[in-house]
């Protein structure tokens, strides 16, 4: 079992659909979550991190389940420019700090 | 200017080659890191160094290696390169100020590495 799933996709919505992509990670102590956006041929940035009470920026809200183990991204009044590869990435407990990347949810907004 | 660059960005190499992959950062961040980026794989982490004399495999490190030649400047080595590193391969830099909910990675445009 790898150690962060992700729904590959693709996931197609119309302008203005709200979508929501779940994340599952199999290290029960791991700590810290984040999702990072990733454009066509473009390096990863990040988009938000996921805190245990869950957070929302703007038209993106992120939640943290720890006792199933999933962590979800919700887009609301999805936008063109939203269409990108979003990547789940947790990172274990344990001082070493490497982020663990899910292979990530290819998203396309359609006009 | 970005704030971190990786030189080349497009490489065409043959098997058995040696080549060498270099990153340069201006955020002053002390820890870097050298991933690579497979279709339907994600990011695996090849080497990361928290420091300039700190150096630690990542989980595939195999056929690599890294200096850290100074605070700014990771570079990543294909000692005799073969086609399955065939890949895309990014540096990274973190601010990670011992917050645990406080890290952000920076990414450089990446490498796009074909061995031949």
């Amino acid at each position: 079992r790898k150690e962060v799933e992700q729904d590959p996709g693709p996931f197609n919505v119309p302008e203005g659909a709200t979508v929501a992509f779940n994340c599952t990670y199999s290290n029960s102590a791991s700590q810290s979550f984040f999702w990072y956006r990733q454009d066509c041929r473009k390096e990863p940035k990040l988009l938000m991190s996921v805190y245990s009470s869950g957070n929302e920026d703007g038209r993106f809200t992120a939640q943290l389940n720890r006792a199933s183990q999933y962590i979800s991204l919700l887009i609301r009044d999805s936008k063109l420019s939203d269409s990108a590869t979003y990547l789940c990435v947790v990172i274990p407990s344990g001082s070493a700090r490497q982020l663990t990347f899910g292979s990530g949810t290819q998203l396309t907004v359609l006009p | 200017d970005a704030d971190v660059t990786q030189t080349p960005r497009n490489r065409i190499t043959k098997t058995g080659k040696r080549i060498m992959l270099e990153c340069s950062q201006t955020k002053g961040h002390d820890r870097m890191y050298w991933y690579r980026q497979d279709p339907g794989l994600g990011l695996r982490l090849i080497y990361y160094s928290f420091d300039v004399k700190d150096i630690n495999k990542g989980e595939i490190s195999d056929g690599y290696s890294v200096s850290r030649q100074a605070q700014a400047k990771f570079s990543l080595s294909l000692e005799s390169a073969i086609p399955n590193q065939t890949a895309l391969y990014f540096c990274a830099t973190s601010d990670y100020s011992g917050t645990v909910l406080q890290e952000t990675q920076y990414f450089g445009p990446g490498t796009r590495l074909l061995v031949l």
